[in-house]
């Protein structure tokens, strides 16, 4: 089974700390997604990674930047941490491309900034 | 372009009773459409997936989806609902640059 772990379920931050949100992935998929996930607002893309190294801006990217030097490993960077950055934060992998590649998801992190 | 619209946040069913789930598309390729479905302080599930084989798609626990190319939707059914069943569910469609985009979800409760 494909297994999308993040290191981390539940922090609490101070505004303005800086963050880091870190997921590993044990299926050598190319392709890596950071979602931000919302009552009301389902999961919003903010950036992806389709190789090493390499990373696109999803819809909502600022405030955020990310960091992929290993296939397997993505992260997510907040570099001030601010109030309206409280929600749930979604890591996904999947395989570079074929029909219907599904998109596998980790367990999510609960972020509060307070 | 791609996008979904899910029907309805809110959708509650007496236990036993049909579920229905809407989900419409817009794609400006084939798409490739999926339904999650995520349980309470977790991340999203495959339920199932439209590869452009068979317009009904079985997935877990009962479900299935009719792919509908006329009407652009993919709504998700089960004949008889069960507590169990009590979740977020999320209809998404695969884009051409590999990225997936998703709906605003359905949370659907069953009524004992």
């Amino acid at each position: 089974d494909v297994k999308v772990t993040q290191s981390s379920r539940y922090l609490v931050k101070r505004t303005g700390e800086k963050v880091f949100l870190e997921c590993v992935q044990d299926m050598d998929h190319e392709n890596m997604f950071w979602y931000r996930q919302d009552p009301g607002l389902g999961l919003r893309l903010i950036y992806f990674s389709y190789d090493v190294k390499m990373k696109e801006k999803g819809d909502i990217p600022e405030g955020y930047s990310v960091s992929r030097e290993k296939k397997e490993r993505f992260s997510l960077i907040l570099e001030s941490a601010s109030t309206n950055q409280t929600s749930m934060y979604l890591c996904a992998s999947s395989i570079l491309q074929g029909s219907g590649n599904t998109i596998y998801f980790g367990e999510g992190s609960w972020l509060t900034v307070v | 372009a791609q996008s979904v619209t899910q029907l309805g946040s809110h959708v509650s069913v007496s236990e036993g009773a049909l579920v229905l789930l809407r989900c419409n598309y817009s794609s400006s390729v084939p798409p490739y459409l999926f339904w999650y479905v995520q349980y309470p302080n977790q991340g999203l599930q495959l339920l199932l997936k439209y590869t452009s084989a068979a317009t009904l798609v079985k997935g877990i626990n009962g479900f299935e989806a009719e792919f509908k190319k006329s009407e652009t939707s993919f709504h998700l059914t089960k004949p008889s609902a069960h507590m169990s069943d009590a979740a977020e569910y999320f209809c998404a469609v695969r884009g051409a640059g590999n990225q997936f985009y998703f709906g605003t979800g359905t949370s659907l409760t069953v009524i004992p």
